[in-house]
């Protein structure tokens, strides 16, 4: 059973970029599809985009975050990263890696990163 | 986008009893719908997918079905680990993949 572990809570100023990383343990990602996932204090899931690693990194993202987000991975080490820019108050979130078992977005999420906490503010 | 809508936002119920969650899709996602099951300071946890097949490990008091535009997830007889958030996920039409609001289930 693949798990994932995620770097750890972030502190950032108003206008920087966030990173993140989910890195895969216990399996890998080569067939599957990593995502990333949102939670706002006290609110819903929202889904960022999806990096289909078995399709030579073919990326699709939400028109919420069109332009200011970027996923990419690396098959060798089993990791994926979110970057995030131009980042604002309404970012604070947890954000969460989680991966659809196969190399398609049209799947459920099998496994989830135990969420990365991010705080902006100046 | 397909817009998922869960009722009620709030269920409360007491332990042993049935619970009945509602999700609806604004269009049809055939049975691509899955559920999640969240605590508070967790990452939510995969219960159903294909609107009715339970996952890994996942007990046989939960159970789901519905397909189209209206679902259900039932937890049959509830325990004192069930009261969590649940969200419903369709996967049939993206981007964007959408979740549901939420439905709180607390105790009676």
């Amino acid at each position: 059973q693949v798990q994932l572990v995620q770097s750890g809570a972030e502190v950032k100023q108003p206008g920087s970029s966030l990173w993140i990383s989910c890195k895969a343990s216990g399996g890998t990602f080569s067939n599957s599809t990593v995502n990333w996932v949102r939670q706002a204090p006290g609110r819903g899931l929202e889904w960022m985009g999806g990096y289909i690693i078995a399709l030579f990194g073919t990326t699709h993202y939400a028109q919420n975050f069109q332009g200011r987000v970027t996923i990419t991975a690396d098959k060798s080490s089993s990791t994926a990263f979110l970057e995030l820019s131009s980042l604002r108050s309404e970012d604070t979130a947890i954000y969460y890696c989680a991966r659809s078992p196969f190399g398609d977005l049209s799947s459920w999420f099998d496994a989830w990163g135990q969420g990365t906490l991010v705080t902006v503010s100046s | 986008e397909i817009v998922m809508t869960q009722s009620p936002a709030t269920l409360s119920v007491s332990p042993g009893e049935r619970a009945t969650l509602s999700c609806r899709a604004s269009q049809s996602v055939s049975n691509n719908l899955a559920w999640y099951q969240q605590k508070p300071g967790q990452a939510p946890r995969l219960l159903i997918y294909g609107a009715s097949t339970r996952a890994t490990g996942i007990p046989a008091r939960f159970s789901g079905s519905g397909s189209g535009t209206e679902f259900t997830l039932t937890i049959s007889s509830l325990q004192s680990e069930d009261f969590a958030l649940y969200y419903c996920q369709q996967y049939y039409n993206w981007p964007p993949l959408t979740f549901g609001g939420g439905t709180k289930v607390g105790i009676k």
